[in-house]
């Protein structure tokens, strides 16, 4: 069974604060990305990663930045917080194809003050 | 650049109704359709999938989904919903053989016993 874990489930920073979003997956797959779920819009993609210290932008990746330095473990980073990006944060993992199922985390909700 | 239309924003139907949840997307070339459903406090779970062949595709929980491709279209449907399939459901689409996925904006879907 693939498992995406995520490292908090709630978060509260305040504003302009350098905060940390870690994931891990554990079926070694290549592809892994970091969305973002409003309600009302849905899931937007924020950065995806297709292999180690590769990287791509996503439709939002204002404000943020990524780090992926093993296979397993991909990182989201708000360089400041700001209010704005109050919101759920959401993992997955996949395989690298067109067509295969994304695996997701269980989402942190990240509320910046 | 893809886009997908969920018009249901949010449903309410009574148990044993017959669902259908509309999907739309834009774009004329290949595409790999998705359906998630994300249950209250669970994790984001893939539903069904059409990937090639069969436009009618069988997922979970008795759902199923219809591709037709001249309309741009995958609903989702299901004949008699429980309960149970309360939840949120976002349709997405991988296009031109993009890994990336481009997600709805979700319909919230509340079944009253």
């Amino acid at each position: 069974d693939v498992k995406v874990t995520q490292s908090s489930r709630y978060l509260v920073k305040r504003t302009g604060e350098k905060v940390f979003l870690e994931c891990v997956q554990d079926m070694d797959h290549e592809n892994m990305f970091w969305y973002r779920q409003d309600p009302g819009l849905g899931l937007r993609l924020i950065y995806f990663s297709y292999d180690v210290k590769m990287k791509e932008k996503g439709d939002i990746p204002e404000g943020y930045s990524v780090s992926r330095e093993k296979k397993e473990r991909f990182s989201l980073i708000l360089e400041s917080a700001s209010t704005n990006q109050t919101s759920m944060y959401l993992c997955a993992s996949s395989l690298p194809r067109a067509g295969e199922t994304q695996y997701f985390g269980p989402g942190t909700r990240l509320l910046v003050l | 650049a893809q886009s997908v239309s969920q018009h249901n924003h949010h449903v309410i139907l009574s148990e044993a109704a017959s669902l259908e949840l509309g999907c739309n997307y834009s774009y004329g070339g290949t595409v790999n359709l998705f359906w998630y459903v994300q249950y209250p406090g669970q994790h984001l779970q893939l539903l069904l999938k059409y990937f090639s062949g069969d436009p009618l595709v069988k997922g979970i929980k008795g759902f199923e989904a219809e591709f037709i491709k001249s309309k741009f279209s995958f609903n989702l449907r299901k004949p008699s919903v429980q309960w149970s399939d309360t939840a949120e459901y976002f349709c997405a689409v991988n296009a031109g053989g993009n890994e990336k996925l481009t997600f709805g904006t979700g319909t919230r879907l509340t079944i009253i016993p």
